[in-house]
């Protein structure tokens, strides 16, 4: 089936720091990207569909100026969270699809658990 | 505003007995139904999808969709220990892959 490799797996450092995350399709193109946050004992929450070529979209209460996606290629986006507080800490995860295909499910990479100190 | 139901659980049931998981959702113009399985700490992992009324069986899991009741179900027959996890339900409601989760059910098999 279908790879999305997320990395890295686990981040920890102090609290003003930038951190990337990287989101790839490794056995096919993905034209939309999604990525997810999940507190603890909670849901995945949608923070931002990216689409190859243009600008995220970002869901309601998601500040767009501290989570900067970027989705340059057909099997990368990067996620980058800036100036990253104690309250940023959570799991990260990214999807992956194609447009078009709402049928289809999205492949889910491995999430990134982030700690900021 | 478009929301996903499901029990939050814990559902327990003993080993060998089916599982029985349900979701509700609101908007009637969603389209795919998709179930997922996240284990603690981990990401989660399609289970099954299906989209046309009725039932789609895949080994020991069956899904079942009603449309006119908006409502969406997962069966777990011959239940086993690993498949104590949390159950997350998600829906599509357009072609552009956006999916709307539930809560998750969380499931404990008991040997």
């Amino acid at each position: 089936g279908a790879v999305v490799s997320q990395h890295p797996s686990w981040v920890i450092c102090k609290s003003g720091t930038s951190v990337k995350i990287e989101c790839r399709s490794l056995d096919f193109q993905a034209t939309t990207m999604f990525w997810y946050r999940q507190f603890p004992k909670q849901s995945l929450m949608l923070m931002a569909t990216s689409n190859e070529g243009s600008k995220a979209t970002y869901e309601q209460g998601v500040e767009k100026d501290k989570f900067l996606i970027n989705h340059a290629s057909l099997t990368l986006s990067t996620l980058t969270v800036t100036s990253a507080h104690p309250e940023d800490s959570s799991f990260y995860i990214c999807s992956a699809g194609i447009l078009g295909q709402g049928h289809q499910p999205q492949h889910f990479g491995d999430g990134t658990r982030l700690s900021i100190l | 505003q478009k929301e996903v139901e499901q029990n939050s659980g814990p559902l327990s049931v003993p080993e060998g007995a089916i599982a029985s998981l349900n979701c509700t959702y609101s908007d009637r113009g969603s389209q795919s139904f998709f179930w997922y399985r996240q284990y603690s700490g981990k990401s989660p992992e399609l289970i099954m999808f299906i989209y046309s009324n009725g039932d789609k069986e895949d080994g020991r899991f069956t899904a079942q969709l009603n449309k006119a009741s908006q409502y969406v179900s997962l069966l777990i027959r011959d239940s086993q220990p690993s498949d104590s996890a949390t159950y997350l339900c998600a829906v599509n409601y357009n072609q552009g892959g956006k999916l709307i989760f539930g809560q998750g059910t969380e499931l404990s098999v008991k040997p």
